[in-house]
């Protein structure tokens, strides 16, 4: 069975600071790859995704994410983070021949000053 | 371009009553969805319409949950009766046809049975 992993539940970190979010996924067929982010008492919006092609992928808010086959990871980075990107973050997979989204738990991102 | 638009946004109920969501996709999507998230949780797929027809709901409660989407636009997810374990919000998305993966959401109804 497909699962989707994100290995932390909190992430805080000091605003202007670098962080990471991480994702592991288990499959035996290809995958698509989704980072979403959820703010407070809103849906979720798409940060970026692999599809194909290169590895690093770029989305929007300056995130990046990079997919490693033999790991199984999709990680989460951004250089310097803002008090605005607190939220709740979250890693998904969809299969090759199918539109359905298997998601992590989420990983809530608190950004301090 | 307008988002998914659900109703109501916040719904409070006893258990053993019944409710409906409602949700309208994006002009155009023939994909819709409607995703479970519990608290602490990621978003779970109740079911999957292609058009008005149902692509994936096997993890849906047939028991007490039923979803239809009339004229393949509009949706209508419907628990009856509800269980205290049905509190949790519901999300609707909606995309292109397969082979465009991004799907887009909605902003989501939270529901409380108490």
């Amino acid at each position: 069975a497909q699962s989707v992993t994100q290995l932390d539940s909190q992430v805080p970190v000091f605003e202007e600071a670098p962080v990471e979010l991480r994702c592991n996924y288990s499959s035996s067929v290809s995958v698509y790859l989704f980072w979403y982010v959820q703010y407070p008492n809103q849906g979720l919006q798409l940060l970026l995704k692999y599809l194909s092609g290169s590895t690093l992928v770029k989305g929007i808010n300056g995130f990046e994410a990079e997919f490693n086959k033999s790991q199984t990871s999709f990680h989460l980075r951004k250089p310097s983070v803002h008090i605005s990107d607190t939220a709740e973050y979250f890693c998904a997979v969809s299969f090759k021949y199918g539109n359905k989204l298997v998601f992590g738990a989420g990983t809530i991102l608190r950004v301090k000053s | 371009e307008a988002g998914v638009a659900q109703s109501p946004r916040y719904k409070i109920i006893e258990k053993r009553q019944s409710v409906a969501f409602w949700c309208n996709p994006i002009s155009g999507h023939a994909t819709l969805y409607w995703y479970q998230q519990i608290l602490g949780q990621g978003p779970k797929l109740l079911i999957q319409f292609q058009n008005n027809g149902v692509v994936d709901d096997s993890q849906l409660p047939k028991d007490r949950f039923s979803a239809e989407r009339l004229k393949g636009v509009d949706s209508t997810l419907k628990i009856q009766p509800a269980k205290l374990e049905d509190s949790a919000v519901y999300l609707c998305a909606s995309s292109w046809p397969l082979g465009r993966y991004e799907q887009y959401f909605g902003p989501g109804t939270r529901l409380t049975v108490t």
